[in-house]
């Protein structure tokens, strides 16, 4: 069955810090794979999206994911955290395309100064 | 563009009730989804459409749930009769094609009292 798990549903960082939020899938296809971003009270923005072509795939807002096919990971990043990134983040699978996606439950990441 | 439009952005209602949620796609876009974003669930796909016709419909949780897109520019999710489970964030969102990326709309949050 084709799954994603967020791990941790909450991280904290420093502004500045780097950002890492995890996200491990279960697909028994090649997946396509993506990071959207959900600000307060809107909808989902897509950061970034992983479709086979390159594994290291750069995204908006500074925001980067690498796959690794070994570790069934696609884990977001960005070197220095801003104020404004927080906000919560899903990971989504892509099932065979763009349309039938399952997102996982979603980290919130908060920043503090 | 003005993006994917929904109305209402609130909606509170009484156990029982019917209950009509209003999406716009954007302009040109042939694929259009709705989804139901809960805390216990997160957020599920429930149906989506190609050219105005429904493609998949596995998501939809009970009959009671139905939707429509009688037009390449309007689609409508409906709850008949409404209950205090339904309470959720409902998102529209449409995408130009199977491998072009979804943009959302700002949501529709209905709490059923």
């Amino acid at each position: 069955a084709q799954s994603v798990t967020q791990l941790g549903s909450h991280v904290s960082v420093s502004e500045g810090a780097l950002v890492l939020l995890r996200c491990n899938y279960s697909s028994s296809v090649p997946p396509y794979l993506f990071w959207y971003v959900q600000y307060p009270n809107q909808g989902l923005q897509l950061l970034l999206k992983y479709t086979s072509a390159a594994t290291l795939v750069k995204g908006i807002n500074g925001f980067e994911a690498e796959f690794k096919k070994s570790e069934t990971s696609f884990h977001l990043t960005k070197p220095s955290a801003h104020m404004s990134d927080a906000a919560e983040y899903f990971c989504a699978l892509g099932n065979g395309g763009y349309n039938k996606l399952i997102f996982g439950a979603g980290t919130r990441l908060a920043v503090h100064p | 563009d003005a993006g994917v439009i929904q109305s209402p952005r609130h909606e509170v209602t009484e156990m029982g009730q019917e209950v009509t949620l209003r999406c716009k796609p954007i302009s040109g876009h042939d694929y259009l989804f709705w989804y139901r974003q809960t805390m216990m669930r997160g957020l599920e796909l429930l149906i989506y459409f190609n050219n105005n016709v429904p493609i998949d419909d596995s998501g939809m949780p009970e009959d009671r749930f139905s939707a429509k897109m009688p037009n390449a520019s309007f689609s409508t999710l409906k709850i008949q009769p409404s209950e205090p489970r339904d309470s959720a964030v409902y998102f529209c969102a449409s995408s130009g094609s199977s491998y072009n990326e979804q943009f959302f709309g700002p949501g529709t949050r209905l709490t059923v009292l």
